[in-house]
């Protein structure tokens, strides 16, 4: 059983479309997070949520809304994309929130390429 | 603030060697450190992690790394590279829910 899934693994779509990228836990985690991987493999936390509860959001542009529709789920909706926005995204889930100690569990990933 | 330095961003060994990758922390608090390993086209999967306790971590595959806080390093090594160790390794940082990741070293092994 895949412990963190996502869909679709590859995603090509053209500017100014909208697209959403879904993912799922089975782990029984509280918190999952959405990472972003540029194109020189640099990560950085975009989102996280604990229990549905949003905890975490950097300064990531407002078409990309995330939304948690419970514990296990969490997906990234993306309006009005741009060629910026091609990246890997990834999704990740722990077990609890708040001391940094828990260790997060990646899903494979979600290529996104905007043309 | 907290970052992650990762000196190196290619290191190349041959199979049977020792492999060292090298990873510098700053952090305000007593960090939790973390090594990931990402092969290609795959996510994240845990290497080791350091909270407490013994400073020498253990993890998967044969590779540990060392908690050295008077140097703010956590380098990770293994005594004998193998081919399917090409990989790229991500070195990060969290006190909270964030982790901070490295800027990543890819390891490139050869026969």
């Amino acid at each position: 059983d895949t412990a963190v899934s996502q869909t679709p693994k590859y995603l090509v779509t053209q500017m100014g479309n909208d697209k959403s990228i879904k993912c799922e836990q089975n782990l029984g985690h509280d918190t999952m997070y959405w990472y972003k991987q540029d194109s020189k493999k640099f990560l950085k936390i975009m989102f996280s949520y604990n229990n549905k509860e949003l905890i975490i959001n950097e300064t990531v542009p407002n078409r990309f809304s995330p939304k948690s529709p419970d514990k296990a789920h969490l997906n990234l909706h993306i309006n009005s994309l741009e060629l910026g926005d091609s990246a890997v995204y990834f999704c990740a889930s722990s077990l609890a929130t708040g001391t940094g100690a828990y260790e997060q569990y990646f899903g494979p990933g979600t290529r996104l390429t905007v043309t | 603030a907290q970052s992650v330095t990762q000196l190196g961003s290619h290191v190349s060994v041959s199979e049977g060697a020792l492999v060292l990758l090298r990873c510098n922390y700053s952090s305000s608090v007593p960090p939790y450190l973390f090594w990931y390993v990402q092969y290609p086209n795959q996510g994240l999967q845990l290497l080791l992690k350091y909270t407490t306790g013994a400073t020498l971590v253990k993890g998967i595959n044969g590779f540990e790394a060392e908690f050295k806080k008077s140097e703010t390093s956590f380098h990770l090594t293994k005594p004998s590279a193998h081919m399917s160790d090409a990989a790229e390794y991500f070195c990060a940082v969290s006190n909270t829910d964030k982790l901070i990741f490295g800027t990543g070293t890819r390891l490139q092994v050869f026969p």
